[in-house]
């Protein structure tokens, strides 16, 4: 139990283009996810967090513009990288949440690679 | 700034030693506290979470933790190779969904 999917694994885009990245809880109903970015050798950095029918949150230094999150239904959220510049490539992971739990289960994150 | 720390490393053990990891936190009231195993290249994967003062045993692994040294550990017994990763800390915020991370110690098992 407590899988968590991400779609796509990895994307290769032109800067300037936009890129949307699924997070999907298969066999849970996730009140919270949260949106995560890591660069190689560094630890996660905690980009957002957002509830089924809210508003995300963003963390400080995040620019909520240029990273859109939706969290439309209990099992899925989506980051959209608007306008990606290659300094926003990295590894993004999601993690989701069950109601009244702490515990976080990850998906197996998006590698993005903006030319 | 409630902040969790963790040694870097490497911690390099030898295949079937025991490997301790440590973790400090800072907000003593964390109620929460999680181990997450990452593989390079990977994301991270639950190993176990405690909630209670004492030990938490799963397998090989067992997890410690001691509210009033704001101290948790995570023990793994009869290490293997296949455990060389990073592991995270993870400490629940209090009154909110986040989770506060360590930046991680890094294992190396060797044969």
């Amino acid at each position: 139990g407590a899988v968590v999917s991400q779609h796509p694994s990895w994307v290769i885009c032109k800067s300037g283009t936009s890129v949307k990245i699924e997070c999907r809880s298969l066999d849970f109903q996730a009140t919270t996810m949260f949106w995560y970015r890591q660069f190689p050798k560094q630890s996660l950095m905690l980009m957002a967090t957002s509830n089924e029918g809210s508003k995300a949150t963003y963390e400080q230094g995040v620019e909520k513009d240029k990273f859109l999150i939706n969290h439309a239904s209990l099992t899925l959220s989506t980051l959209t990288v608007t306008s990606a510049h290659p300094e926003d490539s990295s590894f993004y992971i999601c993690s989701a949440s069950q109601t009244n739990q702490e515990t976080q289960y990850f998906g197996p994150g998006t590698r993005l690679l903006v030319l | 700034q409630k902040e969790v720390e963790q040694n870097s490393g490497p911690l390099s053990v030898p295949e079937g030693a025991i490997a301790s990891l440590n973790c400090t936190y800072s907000d003593r009231v964390s109620q929460s506290f999680f181990w997450y195993r990452q593989y390079s290249g990977k994301s991270p994967e639950l190993i176990m979470s405690i909630y209670s003062n004492g030990d938490k045993e799963d397998g090989r692994f067992t997890a410690q933790l001691n509210k009033a040294s704001q101290y948790v550990s995570l023990l793994i017994r009869d290490s293997q190779p296949s455990d060389s990763a990073t592991y995270l800390c993870a400490v629940g915020s209090y009154n909110t969904d986040k989770l506060i991370f360590g930046t991680g110690t890094r294992l190396q098992v060797f044969p």
